[in-house]
């Protein structure tokens, strides 16, 4: 049982460049979630969605978008690229959306020159 | 104001030891209560959950924590430290009202041989 993946594990990017995370999980989970890790800031919502279809704010979304058109992959993208989004993206899901405990991928190393 | 609030951002112990890392919360609901586990490079991993079932926790790796609502705390304890356990280590709330998750800034864990 896989449980969440994250692809790409690391990825560098130049200022103004666009990319794509991508999450998959396999537990069939409703509620799915993107933060991301800084020091000493600790882990912040960026977006999240509660079933397939729908997606919504979270405390730092300014600067990405995300998409949910598939229950099993939740997809996180920058557009144009900015060097204070390098961060560590952890993608998380859970079966109950306020109860429930959070499943966490590995994580998505993020470098913005 | 729902909030969490590690008491120690370091602590270090030696092996063999007993570990006991603090979290106090603050929650005008009946708040589900966890505790992840961070080793470096890696995603957080559930170590245990508290949801108003039985208030002394067992968790993963011999790790546990009890639920005192008087007191409004949620710490974690384990009663011989092995140098495996050396990470970082979250404390969360959720339940507090709508999807919201809060995490805490962390205790980094550290084990001397």
């Amino acid at each position: 049982n896989a449980g969440v993946t994250q692809t790409p594990k690391f990825r560098v990017l130049k200022t103004g460049q666009s990319m794509t995370l991508l999450c998959a999980q396999d537990m069939n989970h409703e509620y799915m979630y993107w933060y991301r890790q800084d020091p000493g800031m600790g882990l912040r919502l960026i977006h999240y969605s509660v079933g397939e279809g729908t997606t919504a704010k979270g405390e730092v979304p300014d600067g990405y978008n995300v998409s949910r058109l598939k229950k099993q992959n939740f997809l996180l993208g920058l557009e144009s690229a900015a060097p204070s989004q390098t961060s560590v993206y952890f993608c998380a899901s859970s079966y109950e959306g306020r109860h429930g405990e959070l499943f966490f991928g590995e994580g998505s190393r993020l470098t913005v020159l | 104001a729902q909030s969490v609030t590690q008491l120690d951002s370091h602590v270090s112990v030696s092996e063999g030891t007993p570990v006991l890392l603090r979290c106090n919360y603050s929650s005008s609901y009946s708040p589900s209560l966890f505790w992840y586990v961070q080793h470096p490079n890696k995603g957080l991993q559930l170590l245990l959950k508290y949801t108003s079932a039985a208030t002394l926790v067992k968790g993963i790796n011999g790790f546990e924590a009890e639920f005192k609502k008087s007191e409004t705390s949620f710490h974690l304890t384990k009663p011989s430290a092995h140098m495996s356990d050396a990470a970082e280590y979250f404390c969360v709330v959720r339940g507090t009202g709508g999807f919201k998750t809060i995490f805490g800034a962390g205790t980094r864990l550290f084990v001397k041989a």
